[in-house]
């Protein structure tokens, strides 16, 4: 059974400074997701990594995955206060479209 | 196309009561899930759908819990004699295969408290 794991749990981080979060699983993952959730809010997707090596990048963020090594990192770049939200990873059982999330990681950049 | 829709956002009931809230997916969207998220974790899948065809459902649910997407549009699902266990909020995502992608679209959500 895939399981997906993130660290830290918490992150409270200086605006202007640079962090990775970063998603571990188990067994092979057709797919990595990054979503992120606003307290009270539902979740957005942010990237979608299909192959080993990609990198995909959205303005401060920018997500990779390694397959080999069955890691996916969010790296942060010269955070800034609407970056505080809680991000998720989340990868699909190979050969179906079922979902498991980790366990998220609340960021917190502090002015 | 307004996202996907899930009624009602929230619902306050006893132990033991039945609960049913609906999830009104993207149009064309032929997938459809529900998931479950208590506070301080992640999503945790529930069943999945495409289109009226439910094709897998999590050992996590146990028979007190059904899904239905009966015209493969709208799904529902109701929980049987509610526990306290069953406060959480239940998430409804949808999307398009065959789109390598796959990209869940979620709804707000439907808060549920069992008291």
């Amino acid at each position: 059974e895939l399981k997906v794991e993130q660290n830290p749990l918490f992150l409270s981080m200086q605006e202007g400074k640079n962090y990775t979060i970063y998603c571990n699983y188990s067994t092979t993952s057709d797919r990595l997701y990054w979503y992120r959730q606003d307290p009270g809010k539902s979740l957005e997707s942010l990237f979608v990594l299909l192959s080993n090596g990609a990198v995909k990048q959205e303005g401060r963020l920018m997500a990779s995955l390694d397959t080999k090594a069955r890691l996916s990192t969010l790296h942060i770049t010269a955070a800034v206060h609407d970056l505080s939200a809680t991000y998720f990873c989340a990868g699909s059982i190979s050969g179906t479209y079922k979902y498991i999330f980790g366990t998220g990681t609340r960021l917190k950049v502090l002015a | 196309d307004t996202g996907v829709s899930q009624n009602p956002r929230h619902k306050i009931t006893k132990r033991g009561q039945n609960v049913t809230f609906r999830c009104d997916p993207i149009s064309e969207h032929n997938r459809l899930y529900w998931y479950r998220q208590t506070l301080g974790q992640g999503p945790e899948f529930l069943t999945y759908f495409q289109n009226e065809a439910q094709l897998e459902k999590s050992r996590l649910l146990s028979d007190r819990f059904s899904a239905e997407r009966p015209k493969g549009s709208f799904s529902t699902l109701e929980i049987q004699r509610t526990e306290q266990g069953d406060s959480a909020m239940y998430l409804c995502a949808s999307s398009w295969a065959p789109l390598a992608k796959n990209i869940q679209y979620f709804g707000a959500g439907t808060r549920l408290s069992v008291l």
